[in-house]
């Protein structure tokens, strides 16, 4: 149980088109979805918190008018990067959370990543 | 926002060998995870903690919940080709916001 799909697994696009990146939860239910980006030899930096039905919380630092995220349903929850650049190259990776009382199921179940390349 | 320092940044080790590694932090966490990455995945959930001076096991891993609520160790033992990979710790502020470590990288000689 608690599995995490996320699609593309990797998606290479040109400097100033807009990607969106997929996250659902297979077997449950998730009241919270995160969004983290990772680079190269880097830790996972959380970039926003978004519950379904309402908006995201966006991290310091993070735009969220460049970081578009929708959480429409209990399974789903989606992230557009608009107008990327090559900066914006990174792994992609979001978390679902049960959102069940106690122990670890409790925890954030991550999905497998995007692999974003920007050209 | 609270950092965590986790240590060794990497390992390289033989085959069966035991291997430790911990993280600091200068605030308390009400909770510390320990997650495994592989290369080019997401990070899965090997141990939670959530009780100060806590001892918990999983299989051949054990890891601890400092009873100052400021650190954790994750401890491997006779370790194995697939424990290859990336280790990070997590603490948890809050409701549900995690923090992680650095990472450490493990490398086993066969």
């Amino acid at each position: 149980g608690a599995v995490v799909s996320q699609h593309p697994s990797r998606v290479i696009c040109k400097s100033g088109t807009s990607v969106k990146i997929e996250c659902r939860s297979l077997d449950f239910q998730a009241t919270t979805m995160f969004w983290y980006r990772q680079f190269p030899k880097q830790s996972l930096m959380l970039m926003a918190t978004s519950n379904e039905g309402s908006k995201a919380t966006y991290e310091q630092g993070v735009e969220k008018d460049k970081f578009l995220i929708n959480h429409a349903s209990l399974t789903l929850s989606t992230l557009t990067v608009t107008s990327a650049h090559p900066e914006d190259s990174s792994f992609y990776i979001c978390s679902a959370t049960p959102g069940l009382a106690g122990g670890s199921y409790n925890e954030q179940f991550f999905g497998p990543g995007t692999r974003l390349t920007v050209l | 926002g609270q950092q965590l320092n986790q240590s060794p940044q990497s390992m390289f080790i033989q085959e069966g060998e035991d291997v430790s590694m911990n993280c600091t932090s200068s605030s308390i966490f009400n909770t510390w995870l320990w997650y495994k990455q592989d290369p080019g995945e997401g990070p899965v959930l090997l141990i939670a903690l959530y009780k100060a001076g806590e001892l918990t096991s999983n299989g051949r891993l054990t890891a601890q919940f400092g009873i100052t609520r400021k650190d954790s160790f994750l401890n491997i033992s006779a370790s194995i080709p697939s424990d290859v990979g990336i280790y990070f710790c997590a603490g948890r502020e809050g409701a549900q916001k995690l923090v992680f470590g650095q990472g450490t990288r493990l490398t086993i000689n066969p």
